[in-house]
Parts: structure tokens; C-alpha cells; sequence
């Protein structure tokens, strides 16, 4: 079946640490975007990309960085400079907007990260 | 600037009955579209329903409805018949089609829904 893979589940942090959560899809979608979700509260986009080896920042990039080398692949590194972590990552992704503005955004089942 | 407004945070509905998840927008791109997403406790992100703002007709799907009022920019999610299941967290969201049409989503705060038996 198609979908997007996130790993893994649950992620702990050591103060000082970076850490690289996974995100995998097999949809064939140019588009991929990662969203972070503090509890009871919205999602806030981190990073996106549009295609191989292109990204932009979204509206909370500080601490955060990504690569996109594959089509399939989009992970995130939450850096040490990042001081407050402690959240639900989400990664979604999509074909592009402009060849079907009514195709929603497809989401992997996230990432719980937690500091030590 | 875009964003989008859900002025419920938590909601109560009996089983069996209709429900109205409020949900307002702000934009000015005569383009956009709205979306509606449902996240069950487990954290996955559900699509339940799209709304493009040329779109004459509300949109329907299954037991999921929205009520678009575009004068108004609001566009409301009603739910027939709620089920347990239902019981989750809702979530507005919109993506202007101008702006270098980047596919970028706004997502509103969300409203949890809970269905009594």
C-alpha cells in the first residue's frame, strides 16, 4: 500500500544532541513538508520542498534542518540549537499544487520527541 | 496575512446527533482551498473533506458536509449522525493557490470533539 513511513515512533533527546527523524513516502509526490505540533495546539510548518535537492524555510525553521537527496525521502534534523524539542512531529506530503489544487496533503504517523 | 480561525476548543455531542465544528478563514487570494482533517488520539492526520473557493456547491462526503459561506469566509464542518469514533481532534486548514502556489496548509487550533453514548 502506498503511504508515508515516519520513524521512529517515539525519539529522546539528550541536552547537546542533534537527532534525524525519518520520513519515507511511496506516493510519488514532488511535494514534502514537515509540521510540528506542541499539545492541544495547531501545526506549524517547519521546512518544505518541492523537488530533489530544494527546500524552503516555513514559519519555524530556527533550530531545524532537512535534506531532500531522493524523491521518497524528507528527514529532519532537530539540532541542539533547538532548546525547546519537546513535541509531535508530523510529515506529510503531496503532488503539486498546481496539478491538482483539491489533492489534500498526506501524513505519516508522526514522531513523539521528548528531551532526557 | 492568511489565517484561520476555530473559536471552539472543545465540543459535546450525543450519539446519533448532527454536530457544527466552526471554522472562520482570512485570505486575500481569490484562490484558495479548505480543508478538513480529523486527529484521533493515536496522532494520524485523517482528510475528511475539500472545499475550493470556486466551487458552487458544498462540499460532501459521506456522513462529512461543509457548510460554505465564502461572503463570510467561513466554512463550517457538520457531521450527521456522530458515532464514538467521531470522538477526536478537528482541524481547519487552507492552502492559497497564488503566492508561488507552494502548497503550504494553514492549519487552525483545532476543536476536540466528544461523543457521548
Amino acid at each position: 500500500d502506498g503511504g508515508i513511513t515516519q520513524s521512529p515512533k517515539y525519539l529522546f533527546r539528550k541536552e547537546g544532541q542533534n537527532v534525524t527523524l525519518s520520513c519515507e513516502q511511496n506516493l510519488n509526490h514532488d511535494a514534502m513538508y514537515w509540521y510540528r505540533q506542541d499539545p492541544g495546539q495547531g501545526l506549524r510548518l517547519i521546512y518544505y520542498s518541492q523537488i530533489v535537492n530544494d527546500f524552503q524555510k516555513g514559519d519555524i525553521a530556527e533550530g531545524y534542518s532537512v535534506s531532500r537527496e531522493k524523491k521518497e525521502s524528507f528527514p529532519l534534523t532537530v539540532t541542539s540549537a533547538q532548546k525547546n524539542p519537546t513535541a509531535f512531529y508530523l510529515c506529510a506530503s503531496s503532488s503539486l499544487p498546481g496539478e491538482s489544487s483539491n489533492q489534500p496533503q498526506h501524513f505519516g504517523d508522526g514522531t513523539r520527541l521528548s528531551i532526557l | 496575512a492568511q489565517k484561520i480561525t476555530q473559536t471552539q476548543p472543545g465540543m459535546f455531542v450525543q450519539e446519533k446527533e448532527a454536530v457544527t465544528l466552526d471554522c472562520t478563514y482570512d485570505t486575500s487570494d481569490p484562490s484558495y482551498g479548505l480543508f478538513w482533517y480529523k486527529q484521533p488520539s493515536s496522532g494520524e492526520m485523517i482528510f475528511l473533506i475539500y472545499q475550493g473557493s470556486y466551487d458552487q456547491q458544498n462540499a460532501t462526503e459521506g456522513r462529512y458536509s461543509l457548510n460554505f459561506q465564502k461572503a463570510r469566509k467561513s466554512a463550517n464542518l457538520v457531521i450527521s449522525a456522530s458515532q464514538l469514533g467521531d470522538s477526536a481532534m478537528y482541524f481547519c486548514a487552507m492552502r492559497e493557490h497564488g503566492s508561488g502556489n507552494t502548497g503550504k496548509l494553514i492549519f487552525g487550533q483545532g476543536t476536540t470533539l466528544q461523543v457521548k453514548p
